[in-house]
């Protein structure tokens, strides 16, 4: 079975500040896919990334960067100097290679104070 | 940009009624998934649909249906609507093989009254 697990239910940090959103997960597959989504409050999920077992590169995108460690089972979210427009809910999901479903973390409420 | 567009923001509806949630993506994706999110649960799959007129049980199917008649459209049918069905309901659309990203509609509040 499959757990993405976020313990974080809620942060809350100054503008400016930076702040990191952690997820663990369990799998018995060694090929998988992490993900990261994003809801604002209008309510949609975005896709910001897709991280596949087998690269464990950071990978940093503007303001936004991801640390994938195979070694501890995590896929943490870093902002850097957030910015009130990241309040938002965060969401890791994980899926294995020819699995159509995803399986989600129970997200992480970002407030961003200004 | 691929659109999934949900047929309703919100809607409100009495025990007991049969429920209709709608969703039509533009992109001619393959896989057609539909969610519930409930504080501190997450969002968990009720069904998905991986072809036209195929569909899979999720983690919550009890209490709902789904129909698939074309690839763009996937309903969400809630036989006998009861108040713990209040929810957040999201329909998404994925291409091909489970390492694609699914992409999301804004969603539809639902209210059992």
């Amino acid at each position: 079975a499959q757990k993405v697990t976020q313990a974080q239910t809620e942060i809350s940090v100054v503008e400016k500040e930076d702040v990191t959103l952690d997820c663990v997960y369990e799998t018995r597959d060694t090929t998988y896919y992490l993900f990261w989504y994003k809801q604002p409050p209008s309510g949609e999920l975005v896709f910001l990334i897709r991280r596949n077992s087998f690269d464990e590169q950071n990978e940093i995108s503007g303001r936004y960067s991801w640390n994938f460690q195979k070694s501890t089972s995590s896929f943490n979210f870093t902002i850097t100097a957030s910015q009130v427009v990241d309040s938002a809910v965060y969401f890791c999901a994980l899926t294995n290679f020819g699995n159509e479903k995803l399986t989600f973390g129970t997200g992480t409420r970002l407030t961003i104070i200004p | 940009d691929v659109k999934v567009t949900q047929s309703s923001r919100y809607l409100v509806k009495r025990t007991g009624e049969k429920v209709f949630l709608e969703c039509v993506q533009d992109m001619d994706h393959e896989n057609m998934f539909w969610y519930r999110q409930d504080p501190g649960l997450g969002l968990r799959l009720i069904y998905f649909s991986y072809d036209v007129k195929m569909k899979e049980k999720g983690d919550i199917p009890e209490g709902y249906s789904v129909s698939r008649e074309k690839k763009e459209r996937f309903s969400l049918i809630l036989e006998s609507a009861s108040t713990n069905q209040t929810s957040m309901y999201l329909c998404a659309s994925s291409f091909g093989r489970g390492y694609q990203p699914q992409h999301f509609g804004d969603g539809t509040r639902l209210s059992i009254l």
